[in-house]
């Protein structure tokens, strides 16, 4: 596979679940990102890693968790979720200091 | 910090025809300014970016985008567009300070719906 791949495509989970979404990048890039893009709104930028250390944390609950493990893989775990938080949260990387971004398709989330 | 205004939500247009999407910024400092487009069920794509030098700059699918400073506007343009051309189509700036795709501040967005 080439690009930016995340699964799963989509996820329904209820408030008190526990699910991890996750996301590999085979571009050999060393930035990773997470957005969330909710409808009539501008994507947000939710987390930043760089050389695997979390760069940026946008004042994002404390129930979504992101984890970086290597440069190729990041994960974003979540915990007690509401239904606002019912999005498509979409994964990107980058090579750090570049000016493009390579996004993933997205994994929809509904929460009920 | 800066923002991003496309003012249009939705623009209808015939197969065929010219298109223009505008994107307006707001910045206290220098920007690099970005088209992304988002098909349905897809992430996003770069179309084009403006770095430096020409206003102008032309990108993938034939679309081109023109640089103002006077006006902070970034407008996409195509002279003419195909069905496939249907997608949402975001205006994405970043600070030239830091420059880098981590700094990404996105419009809400406008939806080009091609027609026969």
């Amino acid at each position: 596979e080439t690009g930016v791949t995340q699964t799963p495509r989509h996820l329904v989970m209820g408030m008190t679940n526990k699910k991890s979404l996750k996301c590999e990048q085979h571009l050999g890039h060393n930035a990773m990102y997470w957005y969330k893009q909710s409808a009539k709104k501008p994507l947000e930028l939710m987390f930043v890693y760089s050389l695997e250390e979390r760069v940026e944390n946008n004042s994002v609950p404390s129930r979504f968790s992101p984890e970086c493990p290597n440069s190729s893989h990041l994960f974003l775990h979540l915990h007690t979720l509401q239904p606002e938080d019912s999005a498509l949260y979409l994964c990107a990387s980058s090579q750090e200091g570049g000016f493009e971004a390579f996004f993933g398709q997205g994994t929809r989330l509904t929460v009920v | 910090a800066q923002s991003v205004t496309q003012l249009d939500s939705q623009v209808p247009v015939f197969e065929e025809a010219p298109v223009e999407l505008r994107c307006n910024y707001s910045s206290s400092v220098s920007v690099y300014l970005f088209w992304y487009v988002q098909y349905p069920n897809q992430g996003l794509q770069l179309l084009l970016k403006y770095l430096s030098g020409s206003t102008l700059v032309k990108g993938i699918n034939g679309f081109e985008a023109e640089f103002n400073k006077s006006q902070t506007s970034f407008h996409l343009r195509k002279p003419s567009v195909h069905i496939s051309d249907t997608a949402e189509y975001f205006c994405a700036v970043s600070d030239r300070n830091t420059g880098t795709a981590s700094k990404l501040t996105f419009g809400t967005g406008t939806r080009l719906q091609v027609t026969l």
